[in-house]
């Protein structure tokens, strides 16, 4: 156990369905991530909440919507997905530092939830 | 653009040889880097982080930083089958927001 928790572990949904992902840490951490990781390709980096600002959108649809109420707690909500959209999504959480530079930001990942769109 | 690269694999090798795993980046700012194990179907777990040019050794696991070559290699001492896994590279964005970059990862195959 890294401290990190996701719920729930499987979803399977229809494309005109609305759900929510949830992350929680509880490692005392102030940043929170999500990761989406698809068949055969490398991580990818949806989302950044800094001291629960949202400080990183890399280019994700609207149909991911984040939402991050405190620093313990991330939710990721989920509405008209497509097929291509079933993958592994990780969440991951590190004590963050104001300037990045990355010096010892060691993101520790809650076992993910395994999404397939039908 | 940014990058981590590693060999995609899968490397095979005999339980009780050392796998030796390699990782290069492109951003010369970076200065700290990390290695995950990722077992199938689970998430990535960090196993070494490496900050200084060097060794760092922990158990059978040593990983290695060359920041004047821009690479950095995770060497894995008496392979054991379970150690069969796709291990991740990963490394920090300077300047960025507190970002990993991740490699693809190098699938190690430990036979009998």
């Amino acid at each position: 156990e890294t401290g990190v928790t996701q719920t729930p572990r499987h979803l399977v949904m229809g494309m005109t369905n609305k759900k929510s992902l949830k992350c929680e840490q509880h490692l005392g951490h102030n940043a929170m991530y999500w990761y989406k990781q698809s068949a055969k390709k490398p991580l990818e980096l949806m989302f950044v909440y800094s001291l629960e600002e949202r400080v990183e959108n890399n280019s994700v649809p609207s149909r991911f919507s984040p939402e991050c109420p405190n620093s313990s707690h991330l939710f990721l909500h989920l509405h008209t997905l497509q097929p291509e959209d079933s993958a592994l999504y990780l969440c991951a959480s590190s004590q963050a530092r104001a300037y990045g530079g990355g010096a010892r930001n060691e993101q520790f990942f809650g076992p993910g939830t395994r999404l397939t769109v039908l | 653009q940014k990058e981590v690269e590693q060999n995609s694999g899968p490397l095979s090798v005999p339980e009780g040889a050392i796998a030796s795993l390699n990782c290069t980046y492109s951003d010369r700012g970076s200065q700290s880097f990390f290695w995950y194990r990722q077992y199938s179907g689970k998430s990535p777990e960090l196993i070494m982080s490496i900050y200084s040019n060097g060794d760092k050794e922990d158990g059978r696991f040593t990983a290695q930083l060359n920041k004047a070559s821009q690479y950095v290699s995770l060497l894995i001492r008496d392979s054991q089958p379970s150690d069969s896994a796709t291990y991740l590279c990963a490394v920090p964005i300077s300047g960025g927001y507190n970002k990993l970059i991740f490699g693809a990862g190098t699938r190690l195959a430990v036979h009998p």
